[in-house]
């Protein structure tokens, strides 16, 4: 199985501050790989797929970059409705996994 | 407007089965593979199985966590997704999402673009 591993699993920043944040695939997937935005007792929503394709209706401030094994979820200039657990997934095989999450606070 | 309405959620006993729907509309529902995905109370996400459109066999895929125990189905003719869940464990017990296969245009390797709201199956004594 194709391990995820997100870092951090926790930040917080301020409103306009540029956010990061990484995924590490245990081997190559490609560009196999989406970020989700979930916010309490919420479903999850599609933000990037491809790791770096911008999902219909999602901010632009939202962008991914990556291949192969590292990935990068950014948020250019964080906003207050971005508080939320952040999580990548693969889709390169079977079974599919997510990473671990990465819970997003505003300070 | 794509819509994914999850029912069938409830208290079980272990051991206990139980079956989910999932109903979708706002989309050709026939044309897309779906997943279920489920998170266990202050948990991350788990993918739990997935089915392949008619075209594909319906052929199935699970996590080997429930592989054996639940049995992922559709009814391209009433527009729902089914998860037969058996043999159900404590750990079994999460809030369980349906969500749609982005498509096979150009290629199938892609991700969930939407998900319904979820239900939630509490496995107890």
């Amino acid at each position: 199985d194709i391990q995820m591993t997100q870092s951090p699993s926790s930040l917080s920043a301020s409103v306009g501050d540029r956010v990061t944040i990484t995924c590490r695939a245990s081997q190559g997937i490609s560009i196999w790989l989406a970020w989700y935005q979930q916010k309490p007792g919420k479903a999850p929503k599609s933000l990037i797929y491809a790791a770096s394709s911008l999902q219909t209706g999602a901010p632009s401030r939202f962008s991914g970059s990556g291949s192969g094994t590292d990935f990068t979820l950014t948020i250019s200039s964080l906003q207050p409705e971005d508080s939320a657990t952040y999580y990548c997934q693969h889709y390169n095989s079977y079974p599919l996994t997510f990473g671990g999450g990465t819970k997003v606070e505003i300070k | 407007e794509v819509q994914l309405v999850e029912s069938g959620g409830g208290l079980v006993q272990p051991g206990g089965s139980l079956r989910l729907s999932c109903a979708a509309s706002g989309f050709t529902f026939s044309d897309h593979y779906m997943d279920w995905v489920r998170q266990a109370p202050g948990k991350g996400l788990e993918w739990v199985a997935r089915i392949r459109m008619k075209a594909n066999s319906s052929s199935t895929e699970y996590a080997a966590s429930v592989n054996g125990r639940f049995t992922i189905s559709r009814d391209d003719s009433k527009n729902s997704l089914y998860l037969q869940m058996n043999s159900l464990k404590i750990e079994d017990a999460a809030t369980y999402f349906c969500a749609r296969h982005a498509g096979c245009s150009p290629t199938c390797f892609s991700a969930m673009d939407y998900w319904g709201q979820g239900a939630l199956v509490t496995v107890s004594s």
